[in-house]
């Protein structure tokens, strides 16, 4: 079973609709992170979560939030979704400053 | 601030040939730690080494190579006798080991393809 997971792994969505993403690891890391991947702009960072009360926001956070309920589990939420929200979102884990391992990804397309 | 330049935007080779795809990195912080990832036409992010900052050793791990010079803040990876499962996207990156965050700054990545 794969450390990482995210669900969904596809999604399809309509401007204005709220939209989950989900994270799971079982690495028993302590540090959980959502990047976007969009075409020439590489990956940037969304939020990252130090433990279960530690959210900060990382480059790109405007329309977005995110909920950590357990150290395994962190969540993005698109409030309303808006087309320049399509993109390919990464889930990654790390224990401290040591490297992250990245989830399946899911992409995401907003009409 | 910190930065990794992956200027190579694509390279192209024919199966068995080698390839080296280069990394240049910037930071003010002397304690560091330099990645590279794949990611495969299938999509998701496969790590594949990682370097700290006083440690210039070269890496071999079967056909991939690196070699991390920090006289020229250079951290490229070789892929000797490339096979065409090596076709993929390939990012280098970088942590500062100076804060308590450890962000990962992402090269641009360079698309590997290779031709039977």
């Amino acid at each position: 079973d794969a450390d990482v997971t995210q669900t969904p792994r596809n999604r399809i969505t309509k401007t204005g609709k709220r939209i989950m993403l989900e994270c799971s690891q079982t690495k028993g890391h302590d540090r959980m992170y959502w990047y976007r991947q969009d075409p020439g702009l590489g990956l940037r960072l969304i939020y990252y979560s130090f433990d279960v009360k530690d959210i900060n926001k990382g480059e790109i956070s405007d329309g977005y939030s995110v909920s950590r309920q357990a150290q395994a589990k962190f969540s993005l939420s698109l409030e309303s979704a808006i087309p320049n929200q399509t993109a390919l979102y990464f889930c990654a884990t790390s224990e401290g400053r040591d490297t992250q391992y990245f989830g399946p990804g899911t992409r995401l397309t907003v009409l | 601030a910190q930065k990794v330049t992956q200027a190579q935007t694509e390279i192209s080779v024919v199966e068995k040939e080698d390839v080296t795809l280069d990394c240049v990195y910037e930071t003010r912080d002397t304690t560091y730690y330099l990645f590279w990832y794949k990611q495969p036409p299938s999509g998701e992010l496969v790590f594949l080494i990682r370097r700290n900052s006083f440690d210039e050793q070269n890496e071999i791990s079967g056909r991939y190579s690196w070699n991390f010079q920090k006289s020229t803040s250079s951290f490229n990876f070789t892929i000797t006798a490339s096979q065409v499962v090596d076709s993929a996207v390939y990012f280098c990156a970088l942590i500062n080991g100076g804060t308590s965050y450890g962000k990962l700054t992402f090269g641009q990545g360079t698309i590997l393809t290779v031709h039977p």
